[in-house]
């Protein structure tokens, strides 16, 4: 099992910079693939971004991001990083960080951290 | 993108009785890679089902999953207290970006 833990959550006015950060146990982190899922209040989830574990390394963004946020990780501290540049009304959500099982960037979620709320507001 | 719809939006049942939730993707996922997950008030979501039918560990064998190309269903067979919650699918068949569907929630009746 692989325990998540987010932070970095806050209020930031429209146009500001946010950086989340995850702590994932196990001592294979440089092999998780690991995402961002958010879900603004009252609504659903979304699929944020997703960085490649050491095998298959790599990134991806949702459209709704891309070019404004950037996913990270530092193996030597076991965390993932979403730096949240030129923040939206619409980034208001809770994010979550969660890691991914799977094959070959065909990828579900199987375990998730608590979330993180992140708002947006002047 | 593949997009996924789930119905019906609200499922009103009594414990006991058994669930059908379905979702249907907009293109035939690949593998019948779909995954279903169940999430309750102020939590995070929690994998149910992975691969359209394979249950996750620790889940009880009366959450189910079935389906194949574009049509998908998670039935629950007898409700538990514990289990209404909102559900949503998840299509895991090609890279990213991987979608959701939009939920459906199992309120008490």
């Amino acid at each position: 099992e692989v325990q998540v833990l987010e932070s970095g959550g806050g209020l930031v006015q429209p146009g500001g910079s946010l950086r989340l950060s995850c702590v994932a146990s196990g001592s294979t982190f440089s092999d998780y693939v690991m995402s961002w899922v958010r879900q603004a209040p009252g609504k659903g989830l979304e699929w944020v971004s997703v960085t490649g574990g050491r095998g298959g390394g790599g990134t991806y963004y949702a459209d709704s991001v891309k070019g404004r946020f950037t996913i990270s990780r530092d193996i030597s501290k076991n965390t993932v990083f979403l730096q949240m540049n030129s923040l939206r009304a619409d980034d208001t959500a809770v994010y979550y960080c969660a890691h991914n099982s799977g094959y070959s960037w065909k990828y579900y979620f199987d375990y998730w951290g608590q979330g993180t709320l992140v708002t947006v507001s002047s | 993108e593949i997009v996924l719809t789930q119905s019906p939006g609200t499922l009103s049942l009594s414990p006991g009785e058994g669930a059908t939730l379905s979702c249907r993707a907009s293109q035939s996922v690949s593998s019948n890679n779909l995954a279903w997950y169940q999430q309750k008030p102020g939590q995070a979501p929690r994998l149910l089902i992975y691969g359209a039918s394979s249950r996750a560990t620790g889940i009880p064998d009366r959450f189910s999953g079935s389906g194949s190309g574009t049509d998908f269903t998670l039935t629950i067979s007898r409700l538990e207290p514990e289990d209404f919650a909102v559900y949503y699918c998840q299509q895991h068949g090609s890279p990213p970006p991987w979608t959701f569907g939009q939920g459906t929630k199992v309120e008490i009746k």
